[in-house]
């Protein structure tokens, strides 16, 4: 089955540098893969998506790679900020229709002030 | 997307008892799930509550432990039963608004603790 690899477990910068995590996943089928950003005590949040017909995606200061040959994408965060610091979680989707995600380990971004 | 709710939000249980938590969403969604994660960790899938029919499990999930009922497109529940205090989690329900590949939404979560 599917499995997916998140790197690092942990990232510190200072404030307005940039920020880059990366996954790579098993299945070249899968076709789906979205980022989720949780804050302490608090559920997990889309924060971007990328389907595998597309290379690149940006919303404002998030930007998201794929590399389908390489099986692996990456979340970019530029200028980041105190309010980016949270755990992000990379998934893949399990091919087919059962709408299943199989989840990276997590990042624990620290950003400094 | 649709709003997601969960109660109740935590709770504290004796070892050996069961709770149920309930997953509401305000429109009808095609698919909703269950996941545990434990402190610090990724979020593990239970199973996918199927409407109308019984639960898919992933590996290391029966149904005898966490039974699941999905009576319709809006509502679900997980049962955690005889607990112990390998259960103390946080679990979490989620939906996609279409089949296929696609996001999934989370409700707010409920933490468990058993002593």
């Amino acid at each position: 089955g599917e499995n997916v690899e998140q790197h690092p477990s942990t990232l510190s910068v200072q404030e307005g540098d940039s920020a880059v995590i990366k996954c790579t996943y098993s299945d070249s089928a899968s076709n789906y893969f979205p980022w989720y950003k949780q804050e302490l005590g608090k559920r997990p949040q889309l924060i971007i998506d990328i389907r595998s017909n597309v290379g690149e995606k940006k919303d404002q200061r998030i930007a998201v790679t794929l590399n389908k040959t390489a099986k692996h994408f990456s979340l970019h965060i530029t200028e980041t900020q105190p309010e980016d610091s949270a755990v992000y979680f990379c998934a893949a989707s399990t091919p087919g229709n059962t709408g299943k995600l199989i989840f990276g380990q997590g990042t624990t971004l620290q950003v400094k002030p | 997307s649709a709003v997601i709710s969960q109660k109740p939000s935590r709770d504290i249980c004796q070892r050996g008892t069961s709770l149920t938590i309930q997953c509401q969403v305000d429109s009808q969604v095609t698919m909703m799930f269950w996941y545990r994660q434990q402190p610090g960790q990724s979020l593990t899938l239970i199973a996918t509550a199927n409407q109308g029919s019984e639960a898919t499990y992933e590996s290391g999930f029966v149904i005898d432990k966490f039974p699941i009922s999905r009576p319709n497109l809006t509502f679900s529940t997980l049962t955690v039963s005889n607990m112990s205090p390998e259960d103390s989690s946080i679990y979490l329900c989620s939906y996609t608004l279409h089949g296929g590949e696609g996001a999934q939404y989370f409700g707010p979560g409920t933490r468990l603790l058993v002593l």
